[in-house]
């Protein structure tokens, strides 16, 4: 069964220093997410992705953030400076269109990013 | 109101026992519902997609109602298996193609032995 995978599992960072987050969606798919969860809370939507450009995002996805599909198959997330508060679960989804299931979406086991 | 309302937990049951979940939502343009899984520090995995009034897969029973603003989910004869967090999601709008999902806070469910 086809599925989202994220690299790193587990990312430990200082204060300041830039992320990048790693997302391989599911190969057929055209449309791509992150959310985060913040410890204890609920999930949150940051951004969706289509035809190479943002289709929509959150409040929380400020100018610190960007992200970017550089091939055919990677999705990232870029996160410029970090901060304390930015330490979550990233989670990447992807969704398919025209397959009958359009608009169900598939996450990946996510990124735990830690910022010191 | 919040977008996604869900009963707060834990649910604490024996296995075999049926326990319910409800959910309410604010978007009433809102067209398609969805049930998550969540297991502890794991990502969300669809469990039920709800588009009429109602779904049914196995012992996992969804109910909609929009007149009401109203998801429920029911499972009968709990497993230990079924232990997890439960996650209402309903996306604002069907707006064709994509959708960014909006995530209750989960209702965990533990089942004991």
């Amino acid at each position: 069964e086809p599925e989202v995978t994220q690299t790193p599992s587990h990312q430990v960072t200082q204060m300041g220093q830039e992320v990048i987050l790693r997302c391989v969606p599911i190969s057929n798919h055209l449309y791509f997410y992150w959310y985060r969860q913040i410890l204890g809370q609920k999930v949150e939507f940051l951004v969706s992705f289509y035809n190479n450009e943002i289709s929509e995002k959150s409040e929380i996805f400020d100018d610190q953030f960007s992200v970017e599909r550089p091939d055919g198959s990677n999705f990232t997330l870029k996160i410029r400076s970090t901060k304390l508060e930015d330490s979550a679960m990233y989670f990447c989804a992807s969704s398919g269109w025209g397959t009958g299931d359009t608009d169900t979406q598939y996450f990946g086991p996510g990124t735990r990013l830690t910022v010191l | 109101r919040k977008e996604v309302e869900q009963d707060p937990g834990p649910f604490n049951v024996p296995e075999g026992a049926t326990v319910a979940f409800n959910c309410t939502y604010s978007n009433s343009a809102s067209q398609s519902f969805f049930w998550y899984r969540q297991d502890c520090r794991k990502e969300p995995k669809l469990l039920m997609s709800v588009y009429s009034s109602g779904n049914e897969d196995g012992r996992f029973t969804a109910q909609l109602n929009r007149a009401s603003q109203y998801i429920s989910l029911l499972i009968r004869d709990s497993k230990l298996s079924d232990s997890a967090t439960y996650l209402c999601v309903v996306p604002p709008l069907f707006s064709g193609g994509y959708n960014k999902l909006i995530f209750g806070a989960g209702t965990r469910l533990a089942v004991h032995p």
